[in-house]
């Protein structure tokens, strides 16, 4: 079955530099990638997806890279801000299965320094 | 648009107690549900989940169970809670791709 990592499992940052988010899978019949957010006490939600049929996705700040031959996808955040802080989880599915399942990479814990 | 509620918001119980967790989602119609528990700083651990009416996935064999007796409504069930019980319990419905997340149950488990 799908197995994702991800990496760091904490990253800490300077307010208004980059930061980047590893996800590795293995399952090359995954087509489906997003990222949420989890802000503290609260629900994850989704803040940016991919598709397997593209390479790059980008929203304002935050964009998403897909490596389809090397079964990775990263999360790039631009020009930190305190909001930021949060966990991220990436997610690998296989879209079409009627038994729809998300496998979750274990979280990043992004701390962003003012 | 869709909506997923969770009852109770927190709850506080004793080890050796029964548990009752409800969802329910409005604005859809026979959609997938997913019951996940997250430990304390830790990721998105997926309990059950249901593709239908009377259909029960379980992902991790444990004290919990879950039913689905109507098409928008999930319940998590224990008869006899454990320590390890404690945790943020979410509920989510799968949406064309995206899973949408209830607000949570946080329990707690003495």
């Amino acid at each position: 079955g799908e197995n994702v990592e991800q990496h760091p499992s904490t990253l800490s940052v300077q307010e208004g530099d980059s930061a980047v988010i590893k996800c590795t899978y293995s399952d090359s019949a995954s087509n489906y990638f997003p990222w949420y957010k989890q802000e503290l006490g609260k629900r994850p939600q989704l803040i940016i997806d991919i598709r397997s049929n593209v390479g790059e996705k980008k929203d304002q700040r935050i964009a998403v890279t897909l490596n389809k031959t090397a079964k990775h996808f990263s999360l790039h955040i631009t020009e930190t801000q305190p909001e930021d802080s949060a966990v991220y989880f990436c997610a690998a599915s296989v879209v079409g299965d009627s038994n729809y399942q998300l496998i979750w990479g274990a979280g990043t814990k992004l701390i962003i320094k003012p | 648009s869709q909506t997923i509620h969770q009852w109770p918001a927190t709850l506080v119980q004793p080890v050796g107690s029964p548990l009752s967790l409800e969802c329910t989602v409005e604005g859809t119609s026979n959609p997938n549900l997913y019951w996940y528990r997250q430990a304390a700083g830790r990721g998105l651990q997926l309990l059950f989940y249901s593709v239908g009416i009377g259909q029960i996935s379980s992902e991790v064999p444990q004290n919990l169970s879950a039913s689905r007796p109507q098409d928008r409504q999930f319940i998590l069930s224990s008869k006899k809670l454990l320590l390890s019980d404690s945790g943020f319990y979410l509920c989510a419905w799968t949406g064309y791709n995206e899973q949408f997340f209830g607000p949570g149950t946080r329990l707690t488990v003495l």
